[in-house]
């Protein structure tokens, strides 16, 4: 199983609701990542979780919450988002080696109304 | 500090065209590179990558780039493009501290019959 599974694909949220977002993999990865996406634009690294810890925050903003439950699991909490914070958001896996290859999910499309 | 430069923001061709997708890095240690591509609402997929070994490196559908040290580069060839090649190309590197990818700016290439 080289999937990493992403939900919801879609999401619609108010400024003022709170949302989260889903992360899953099974491919005995330790290393697991949140990137954003904007329309044309690379992938920009938010949280890097290394061993179940948070090892980088790329100072994303605290209206973004990410949580490691276990080792197969990522979430990113949302909250008071702004219409700028739409955007693709993408999970990925790797192995805790530098030359080893990023896994991603297929995204959650995330819009802030 | 790592980075990828791609050259050409777009890059269009003829189906049965050969393919060149240009990728130079700045790196102060021997570099772990990657190709990625990702179609139109979906996640990354990998290509191929570069770790050490051959500098000829062949990938999924018909790709191949090749590592140039002298030339700082990793560029992405196919020899003969299919319509079903349209997408958007990053090239990446490893961070230098961590598993992290940085990504160049992508490169979007069409296909016309």
């Amino acid at each position: 199983d080289t999937e990493v599974t992403q939900t919801p694909k879609h999401l619609v949220m108010g400024m003022t609701n709170k949302k989260s977002l889903k992360c899953e993999q099974h491919m005995g990865h330790r290393a697991m990542y949140w990137y954003k996406q904007k329309a044309k634009k690379p992938p920009e690294l938010m949280f890097v979780y290394s061993y179940e810890k948070l090892s980088i925050n790329e100072s994303v903003p605290s209206r973004f919450s990410p949580e490691c439950p276990n080792s197969s699991l990522l979430n990113l909490h949302l909250h008071a988002l702004q219409p700028e914070d739409s955007a693709l958001y993408l999970c990925a896996s790797s192995r805790e080696d530098r030359n080893t290859e990023a896994f991603f999910g297929q995204g959650t499309r995330l819009t802030v109304v | 500090a790592q980075s990828v430069t791609q050259l050409g923001s777009h890059v269009s061709v003829s189906e049965g065209a050969l393919v060149l997708l240009r990728c130079n890095y700045s790196s102060s240690v021997p570099p772990y590179l990657f190709w990625y591509v990702q179609y139109p609402n979906q996640g990354l997929q990998l290509l191929l990558k570069y770790t050490t070994g051959a500098t000829l490196v062949k990938g999924i559908n018909g790709f191949e780039a090749e590592f140039k040290k002298s030339e700082t580069s990793f560029h992405l060839t196919k020899p003969s493009a299919h319509m079903s090649d349209a997408a958007e190309y990053f090239c990446a590197v490893s961070a230098l501290a961590g598993t992290a990818l940085i990504f160049g700016k992508g490169t979007t290439l069409s296909v016309s019959s």
